[in-house]
């Protein structure tokens, strides 16, 4: 099946720093890519969809100037976390749509920040 | 709006039990439906999937059918084993112009010896 391939998959940094979370798919373009947020013991909640060439759509409360989205390749989105905080500490996982308009998403392995 | 409900957990069964996750949506339209699992410290794994109503999908010995009456896609399987043990999230494919998955809020499947 495809592959989609997050990196990195765990990230520890200080407080006030951004970090960048890369999201690949490998074997397969991928025009629209998924950003998801996942809290303890919750489910994933949709951050934003990241359109090849063009502005991420965010989801309403997610703040973009934070959450910077860049899909600048139809195998590469990247999600930069600007400043951040303890509260920004999450599991973030992206999923990619085959450009052939399969239903199906293919996920990455999630990427576990930890801000300090 | 568009919504998957699941049963809270954690489910906690022994080896070799027979396995119910209830799942029920609200969609406008006719939506796709899907089983994702997520095994600890991985990302999400698509387990099964249906398209249209009265669709059954399987993988690994579990199944689930798509029911337009009752709204519902519960995941089932005749016989656990520990190896199962994983957080399980039923999701739905709204078209808004691109293909965004709904998820419930998932339900922890505990599988002892």
């Amino acid at each position: 099946g495809a592959v989609v391939s997050q990196h990195p998959s765990w990230v520890i940094c200080k407080s006030g720093t951004s970090v960048k979370i890369e999201c690949r798919s490998l074997d397969f373009q991928a025009t629209t890519m998924f950003w998801y947020r996942q809290f303890p013991k919750q489910s994933l909640m949709l951050m934003a969809t990241s359109n090849e060439g063009s502005k991420a759509t965010y989801e309403q409360g997610v703040e973009k100037d934070k959450f910077l989205i860049n899909h600048a390749s139809l195998t590469l989105s990247t999600l930069t976390v600007t400043s951040a905080h303890p509260e920004d500490s999450s599991f973030y996982i992206c999923s990619a749509e085959p450009m052939k308009g399969d239903t199906e998403a293919f996920f990455g392995q999630g990427t576990r920040l930890t801000v300090v | 709006g568009d919504s998957v409900t699941q049963m809270e957990g954690p489910v906690t069964l022994s080896e070799e039990a027979f396995l119910t996750i209830n799942c029920t949506y609200t969609a406008t339209g006719y939506p796709s439906l899907f089983w994702y699992v997520q095994y600890p410290g991985e990302g999400l794994q698509l387990l099964l999937k249906a398209t249209k109503a009265d669709d059954k999908g399987s993988n690994k010995g579990f199944e689930a059918t798509y029911r337009k009456e009752t709204t519902s896609f519960h995941l089932e399987k005749g016989s656990v084993q520990v190896s199962d043990s994983a957080v399980y999230f039923c999701a739905l494919i709204v078209n808004t112009g691109f293909q965004k998955l709904v998820f419930g809020t998932g339900t922890r499947l505990l599988v002892s010896p």
